[in-house]
Formats: C-alpha cells, structure tokens, sequence
C-alpha cells in the first residue's frame, strides 16, 4: 500500500460530460501529480501541485484542472469529456518540492467514456 | 492498471534466474532515473531510484546500472520470482530543476514456474 489514495476507482460516464477525481497524498507529502495513461502510452504527465500551488504543467488539456486543497488532497477536473479521454487517471505524490524525489503512486481511477 | 495493454515487449525468464530489463532514456541532460512495477490493477510501485552521478545501485534483490554514454538504464532482478511477474517501466527526470518526468512504456516480465 502506497499510501496515496484515489476515488472513484472506476468512473463511466458519457462524452460531454464533467467528472472530478480525487486523490489524497501520503501523510506528510507536500507534492501532488498527475498522470493519464492510456493503452497506447505510458504514463504521460499532466500537471503538479506543491503545498496548494501549482509547480509544473505537462500535457494537460484546457479541458481539464485541477487544484490542490489545505488539507493537500488534490483533484482533477476534466470537462467536455470526449471518448479519447477515457483512460487511467493516476495521482503520485512525493515528500516536497525537490523535483529528485521518488513519487509514489494509487491505483488510479478508470475513467470510461461511452 | 497496466501501462500498455497490447503491444508491450515481454520478458519471459525461468524462476530462480536472473532478469535484465532495459530503457533507453531520452535526454542527455537527465539527472534522475526511477524504476517502477506496476501490477496488473495497481498503480505504480517505487522499486529503485539513481542519480546521474552514480552508475550503480543496488536495493534488496535489485541493481539499477546507468550508462550515460549510451542513455542506457537497466534493471536487473536477482532470483526471479513469481510474485516479481509485473510490467517495468523506467522515468527520467529530464533536470534543470524540472519537475516533470518521462515514462517509457514499459517491459512485461513473465516468471515461468
């Protein structure tokens, strides 16, 4: 058990749609990051929050957001929902803010579009 | 929850022996490797990390080699078992005080009994 916690763990819903998944970090790390991946890719980066601000943004699509909260819980956004956004959505979260930090990951939420 | 569903590279070793799974990384200028195991419905698992000042490490079972000359990284696994079957798949932070990392796709190792 890594420690990070993510709910829903599986997710349908239908293209247009809005969802939000959350994601809790191990206790005491600063750090909160997401990942998509999809069955064709590895893990692709999408964005990463340190102590409630954002530090780094990778491939994320202005469709989606995401905000990390005092208490460092952390969710993603993602609107407009169209069939390619359907994949494994993952949150890590590491210690603080040096980027040489091992992250450790949940299991992820499946997001389904239909 | 694995990392690629159809078209992954499979490692196929005997229980008991040795396992070598490869990354080619993508930039010169990474400072920070991660190898991960990710189970079939789990999310990532940390294995061993290295630095680009090091060129091995070794953890419980596992050594982690980085060849900087040739973006080369490898994850060697001693005394394969079966609860080691997973997908592997290595990350580089690409430095420059950057927080985003890159995720290879990943190598499925089968341990047969």
């Amino acid at each position: 058990d890594s420690g990070v916690t993510q709910t829903p763990k599986h997710l349908i819903t239908a293209t247009g749609q809005r969802v939000t998944l959350r994601c809790s970090p191990r206790s005491g790390d600063l750090s909160v990051y997401w990942y998509q991946q999809s069955l064709d890719q590895g893990l692709q980066f999408l964005i990463q929050y340190y102590n409630g601000e954002e530090r780094a943004k990778g491939n994320i699509l202005e469709r989606f957001s995401a905000q990390q909260f005092p208490d460092l819980h952390s969710e993603l956004n993602l609107s407009s929902l169209e069939l390619g956004d359907s994949a494994l959505y993952f949150c890590a979260s590491s210690v603080g803010g040096a980027p040489n930090q091992p992250q450790h990951f949940g299991d992820g939420t499946r997001l389904s579009i239909l | 929850g694995e990392s690629v569903g159809l078209h992954l590279p499979t490692l196929s070793v005997q229980e008991g022996d040795n396992s070598i799974i490869n990354c080619a990384y993508s930039n010169s200028a990474s400072d920070y490797f991660i190898w991960y195991k990710q189970e079939s419905g789990k999310g990532p698992q940390f294995i061993i990390d290295i630095r680009s000042n090091m060129d091995k490490r070794q953890g419980q079972r596992v050594t982690v080699l980085l060849n900087k000359t040739v973006k080369h990284l490898s994850l060697q696994i001693a005394a394969t078992q079966p609860g080691d079957s997973a997908v592997y798949f290595c990350a580089e932070n690409i430095g420059a005080g950057t927080y985003k990392y890159i995720f290879g796709t990943g190598t499925r190792l089968k341990v047969l009994a």
